[in-house]
């Protein structure tokens, strides 16, 4: 039912950027609507890493950052490390479903 | 530091109602924000569930609306989620979490607790 489509999986070497897309349509991203991000290490919660497209909460490192195009969305994680491996996925607000509508998910393989 | 904490059965039967409470630490459900329910089925991603404010305002996602009753207790400083009619399918980790702003992100969540619907 997602209406936030994103790439399954990307991988990179330690040290390297990665890029993760996030698409949408004209009813969320593309309606101006904000997207967040999040970070979910294995066996736990979502963690926020990025907040209305681009900003970053306290304590996270600015190797993350985010931009929003039309109706699209990326994460960019710069000078990948290993403690960067986890799933991720972004998060917007759909006005024909009336909420909160999140992406598909990608998982970030560190090679 | 804020802090959710999801607490209700691990197990539940078919056709039966999933009850699930969030209780917050180090802030009061009465000064504000928005509160909310999140799902994860087993290796799968994340669902919406619903939104509620501190008057009691609710929003739910259209494709578990029938089925979706989350209210809130300010006395306790907590909120809760009844999902009715659970089928196998309602099987996942349901993440209670607060939104800092109208449909704005969820900053901070709980640490999830599995519900599993099995005769």
């Amino acid at each position: 039912q997602s209406v936030l489509t994103q790439p399954p999986s990307v991988s990179g070497a330690p040290g390297q950027r990665v890029t993760i897309s996030c698409t949408g349509s004209t009813s969320n991203i593309g309606a101006g609507f904000d997207v967040q991000w999040y970070q979910q290490l294995p066996g736990t919660a979502p963690k926020l890493l990025m907040y209305t497209n681009s900003n970053r909460p306290s304590g996270v490192p600015d190797r993350f950052s985010g931009s929003k195009s039309d109706t699209s969305a990326s994460l960019a994680i710069t000078g990948l490390q290993a403690e960067d491996e986890a799933d991720y996925y972004c998060q917007s607000y759909d006005s024909s479903q009336g909420g909160y509508v999140f992406g598909t998910g990608t998982k970030v393989t560190v090679l | 530091q804020v802090q959710l904490q999801e607490s209700g059965p691990g197990l539940v039967k078919p056709s039966e109602t999933l009850s699930l409470t969030c209780t917050v630490s180090a802030y009061s459900i009465r000064s504000g924000y928005y509160w909310g329910w999140i799902r994860q089925p087993p290796g799968k991603g994340l669902e919406w569930i619903g939104l509620i404010y501190r008057s009691g305002s609710t929003y739910y996602n259209s494709s578990l609306k029938s089925r979706v009753t989350i209210f809130v207790d300010t006395s306790k400083n907590q909120f809760s989620l009844k999902l009715s009619s659970v089928t196998a399918a309602d099987t996942a980790v349901y993440y209670c979490a607060r939104a800092a702003e109208y449909w704005g992100a969820l900053d901070y969540w709980g640490q999830g607790t599995l519900v599993t619907v099995s005769s």
